[in-house]
């Protein structure tokens, strides 16, 4: 049992580059969830899904865009990468809205 | 504004000096308190979960409480495994995400 599982673990990129982080959990989990987490300022919710073929947004969405195609995966994009979104990036996933959410390892993006 | 204000940011204690991490929180219905640890360079590891005033969970030597305006995760006797950042969290009114505090960094030394 994996868990919460992120790939890649790091990534660098140049201004204006697109990639796609992918997030996979084997728990059967409905809802699926992508923060990023900067020095000083906490997690951050970026999108969620609270279902396979949904997702809305999260506190600080702008430059990303997100999809739940499958249940059990829920990828982030970034179409064209700015400074602005160094950062570190974590997926979870619960069973419920309000039950506790399991993390994934992260993925530390850093954009030249 | 819902928010949630962890203290102190740092704290340092020597093996087996008890003490306790604050959360306070300002959000209209609570829906769930969460405690999660963080080592470096990984995820939050789930900790807690509070749901009501007066509640109170126990694993090994980490306690945590709640009240109508804050939490705290008391730590007896810790030991240099148990440093960590440790973060609390809570629904927003919506219940729609979780708001997170910045976390308290604890180093216990031997």
């Amino acid at each position: 049992n994996a868990g919460v599982t992120q790939t890649p673990k790091f990534r660098v990129l140049k201004t204006g580059q697109s990639m796609t982080l992918l997030c996979a959990q084997d728990m059967n989990h409905e809802y699926m969830y992508w923060y990023r987490q900067d020095p000083g300022m906490g997690l951050r919710l970026i999108h969620y899904s609270v279902g396979e073929g949904t997702t809305a947004k999260g506190e600080v969405p702008d430059g990303y865009n997100v999809s739940r195609l499958k249940k059990q995966n829920f990828l982030l994009g970034l179409e064209s990468a700015a400074p602005s979104q160094t950062s570190v990036y974590f997926c979870a996933s619960s069973y419920g809205l309000l039950n506790e959410q399991f993390f994934g390892p992260g993925t530390r993006l850093t954009v030249l | 504004e819902d928010q949630v204000t962890q203290s102190p940011e740092a704290l340092r204690l020597q093996e087996g000096e008890s003490s306790s991490l604050n959360c306070s929180y300002t959000v209209s219905g609570l829906r769930g308190l969460f405690w999660y640890r963080q080592d470096p360079g990984k995820g939050p590891e789930f900790l807690f979960t509070l749901y009501s005033a007066g509640e109170e969970k126990e694993k090994e030597r980490l306690k945590a409480t709640l009240t109508k305006k804050e939490s705290f995760l008391h730590i007896t006797a810790p030991k240099p495994e148990d440093s960590a950042t440790y973060l609390c969290a809570v629904h927003n009114q919506a219940g729609t995400a979780l708001i997170f505090g910045k976390g308290t960094t604890l180093s216990v030394s031997s």
